[in-house]
Order: C-alpha cells, then structure tokens, then sequence
C-alpha cells in the first residue's frame, strides 16, 4: 500500500531562518511527486512536480528535491506569508493509481 | 486564471439532513476529483470522474454519499442522511489529463459542520 509521510508536524522559525521539511513515501513505481501549500481554510495550491530522483525545481524561496524514497522542500530566508501547511503528495504507476496525501507540515514564520 | 469554483463555501446542518455541495471545474480540464479532508490530516479520495464516467469511488461511502457529473462539467456530490463524523472540509479538483504526473487544481473548499 502506497505510504506518505511527512516531518516534522510542526515547525516555527524565524523570518530570514532557513530549513528544510520532509517528505518520505512508499510507492510500487513513482508516477509523479507533487508539493502543494495550503493556507487555514482553503484549498491546497499546487507548487511543484517531481518525476525522478535527483530532479530540483524553485520558485522564489522554495526549492524541491526528490530522491528514491524522499522529497525535501527548502525554504530559504523564509518570510511571514510563507507561513502554510506544506502536503506532499505521490502517485503510483499502477493503473487507475491516485494521489495519497501526506499529513502535512505546518509552518509558521515569525517576524 | 482559471480556477475550480465550489459552493457554498460554509455549509451548517444538522444530523439526518441531506446536504449537497456543488462544482465548476477549470475549463478543459476532462478530470474530476472529489476529496474530503479532516482537519490536520491529508486530502482523501471519494470519487474521480473522467468526463461524465466514474472511475474510481472506492472510498465512497455509498450508503450515503453519492457524485454525479451529468454533463462531464459540474458536479455534485451529496450527503444523505448526514452524520456527525462527516464533518470536514470537502474539496473539489480538477486536471486537465488522470495522469501520468497530471498535477490537480483545487477549489476554495466547502467546510461543513453536521450538529
């Protein structure tokens, strides 16, 4: 059964602070690996896809990265209105496979 | 930008009542997908459409939820009777292909409370 799983749960920083969240995931064949950012009470954005290890991609302070069993997202010199929830997100090549969502990271930015 | 539409945004009900919410998604996309997410977890799938063909409704609970996309446009999915679990946020989305690496757009979401 096709796993994702995100850390930390929770993470605060200081604006300018830079890191790193985690998303670890358990797929029979990776189709695609996709970032989305979702704010209190709203649907989630779409960021990025990854489709094989060792693919990067950026906009503006976030950069993804995907190896064989995990995706970072990097938040450099983060500000206040990146504070978000962060879902990852894997489908599988099996036929008919669908996303399965992580539980996300919640990230507060403080000024 | 074109956007996926979904509507009423709050919706308030009372255990046993039949609820509906209802979806525009982005134009072209053939790809429909209704999720439910409880608060601090990820989207789950109910159902998918591809046109007006269900393709996957593996977890919907179908003694009382039901989705028909008539015209292979908008969409509804229906809630009867409803139940005090069934409180979350269900969201709407949308992709112009089911995949391979399609990425989905989501609407604003319906957050519904069952009392």
């Amino acid at each position: 059964e096709d796993q994702v799983t995100q850390s930390p749960e929770a993470l605060r920083l200081q604006e300018g602070e830079s890191s790193s969240l985690n998303c670890s995931y358990t797929v029979s064949g990776l189709r695609g690996l996709f970032w989305y950012r979702q704010d209190p009470g709203k649907g989630p954005e779409f960021l990025f896809t990854l489709y094989s290890a060792g693919e990067e991609k950026e906009k503006e302070r976030l950069k993804a990265t995907l190896t064989k069993k995990e995706s970072f997202l990097h938040i450099t010199a983060p500000k206040p209105e990146d504070s978000a929830t962060y879902l990852c997100a894997v489908q599988g090549t099996r036929r008919g496979q669908n996303f399965v969502f992580g539980p996300g990271t919640r990230l507060s930015v403080l000024p | 930008e074109a956007e996926v539409a979904q509507s009423p945004r709050y919706k308030i009900t009372e255990k046993s009542q039949a609820v509906a919410f209802w979806c525009d998604p982005i134009s072209g996309h053939a790809t429909l997908y209704w999720y439910r997410q409880i608060l601090g977890q990820g989207p789950e799938l109910l159902v998918q459409f591809q046109d007006e063909s269900v393709v996957d409704d593996s977890q919907l609970p179908k003694d009382r939820f039901s989705a028909e996309r008539l015209k292979g446009v908008d969409s509804t999915l229906k809630i009867q009777p409803a139940e005090l679990g069934d409180s979350a946020m269900y969201l709407c989305a949308s992709s112009y292909f089911p995949g391979p690496g399609y990425e989905q757009y989501f609407g604003p979401g319906t957050r519904l409370t069952v009392t």
